[in-house]
Formats: C-alpha cells, sequence, structure tokens
C-alpha cells in the first residue's frame, strides 16, 4: 500500500538549473516529511525535512514546499550540480516513516 | 559521525541457505531498523526494534526475522533464501524520522 506518491522516477537536468521532485500523501496524521539523499554505493542520509505547519524551508541550495491543502509537497533544488547526481527519496512520518518510490537526478555539466 | 556499518557490502547465496546480515552501530540508539530497497519500490520497511530483545513487524516480515540481543547490534535472518529475497538491504538506527543509515547490503539468491 503506497501512502506517498513521488514523480518523477527519473530527471536529467543541465548544471546550473532547477531540479523539481514532487510528491503527495494521502495520510492526514502525517507529522513530519523528511528528504533522504543516497548516492550510488551509500546508505540513504537526511537531507533536509519540515513539518506541516510550515509552507517552506529552504537549507542553502535546498528548498522543500509544503502544501497541506493539497496534501502535497516538493524538494527544489537551485543552481543544481553535478555531484547532486544522486537518488532522492521523499518520506512521511506519525510512528513509522514510509518512503516515496525514488527519483534517480541527473546533472550534466 | 554516527557509524551503521553493515557486515557485508555483496553476498551470493544459494536458494534455500539459511542467510545472515549483521548490523552494528555505536551511537546508543534504542531503535534499529531494516528496510529493504528494491528499484521502483523505494524503501520498504522489513522489521524494527525498540530495545534489546524486543521486535516488530514492519510492512513485508515474511521470510525474514531478526535478532537483538544487544542495544549495538541488530541482525537480519532469512530463514530459507529465495530468489524474490535478491535486493538491497539497509539497516538503521537512530529516530524513526531522522535515522541514520548504513551502507547497504547487496545480496544476490540464485
Amino acid at each position: 500500500q503506497q501512502q506517498v506518491k513521488q514523480s518523477p522516477q527519473s530527471l536529467i537536468v543541465q548544471k546550473g538549473g532547477i531540479s523539481i521532485i514532487n510528491c503527495a500523501y494521502e495520510n492526514t496524521a502525517f507529522d513530519y516529511f523528511p528528504w533522504y539523499q543516497q548516492f550510488p554505493g551509500k546508505g540513504p542520509a537526511l537531507l533536509i525535512a519540515i513539518r506541516p505547519d510550515v509552507s517552506e524551508k529552504k537549507e542553502g541550495r535546498f528548498t522543500i514546499s509544503f502544501n497541506k491543502s493539497a496534501k502535497q509537497f516538493s524538494l527544489h533544488i537551485m543552481d543544481s550540480q553535478p555531484g547532486d547526481s544522486a537518488t532522492y527519496f521523499c518520506a512521511a512520518s506519525t510512528d513509522k516513516l514510509i518512503f516515496g518510490t525514488g527519483t534517480r537526478l541527473q546533472v550534466f555539466p | 559521525d554516527v557509524k551503521v556499518t553493515q557486515s557485508s557490502r555483496y553476498l551470493v547465496k544459494r536458494t534455500g541457505e539459511k542467510v545472515f546480515l549483521e548490523c552494528v552501530q555505536d551511537m546508543d540508539h534504542e531503535n534499529m531498523f531494516w528496510y529493504r530497497q528494491d528499484p521502483g519500490l523505494g524503501l520498504r520497511l522489513i522489521y524494527f526494534s525498540y530495545d534489546v530483545k524486543m521486535k516488530e513487524k514492519g510492512d513485508i516480515p515474511e521470510g525474514y526475522s531478526v535478532s537483538r540481543e544487544k542495544k549495538e547490534r541488530f541482525s537480519l535472518i532469512l530463514e530459507s533464501a529465495s530468489t524474490n529475497q535478491t535486493s538491497m538491504y539497509l539497516c538503521a538506527s537512530g529516530r524513526w524520522a531522522e535515522a541514520f543509515f548504513g551502507q547497504g547490503t547487496r545480496l544476490t539468491v540464485v
């Protein structure tokens, strides 16, 4: 039962461009929405997270936008760099963590 | 730095074998988790443990069991490996929403 839907499955962006990954959820009890970044051969690592009482959170080039009424949230990577090439997972949490299916981002110079 | 160490990066096992995947964390975390990662399916929770000798089933526990005899160590056991258990296995520790992951074990069952 997939409770967090993530799109796109893969994304190709030119260096300097904006990468946008979208997620939607169903369960309104979710109270924490983290994003994980996974490089090849590594485990996922927490990148940035947001709570539903905030509409936006920015950390450096990474921004989460959150739309509570639409039950959607997205990750924006500004000025994308080749070093950002990785798989990104959105997730949602109450007492457990439910992951999206992942987006493979490739940033070309 | 938090360190979660999985004993093997790659494993190849035969169908029907009993397989042990080991995980050790050095941050004195109460919670430890085992996830399975498959393309197009994301990460799915197999089992978790919130204390020594305590375990709870996750979303896909069938065919797996776990052991937590010491706080720092959490083992995943495939009782009789099958080809549909070929996957990347990820161990994690910490809080639910801010877990620290190991590097993963890629298991191939032939």
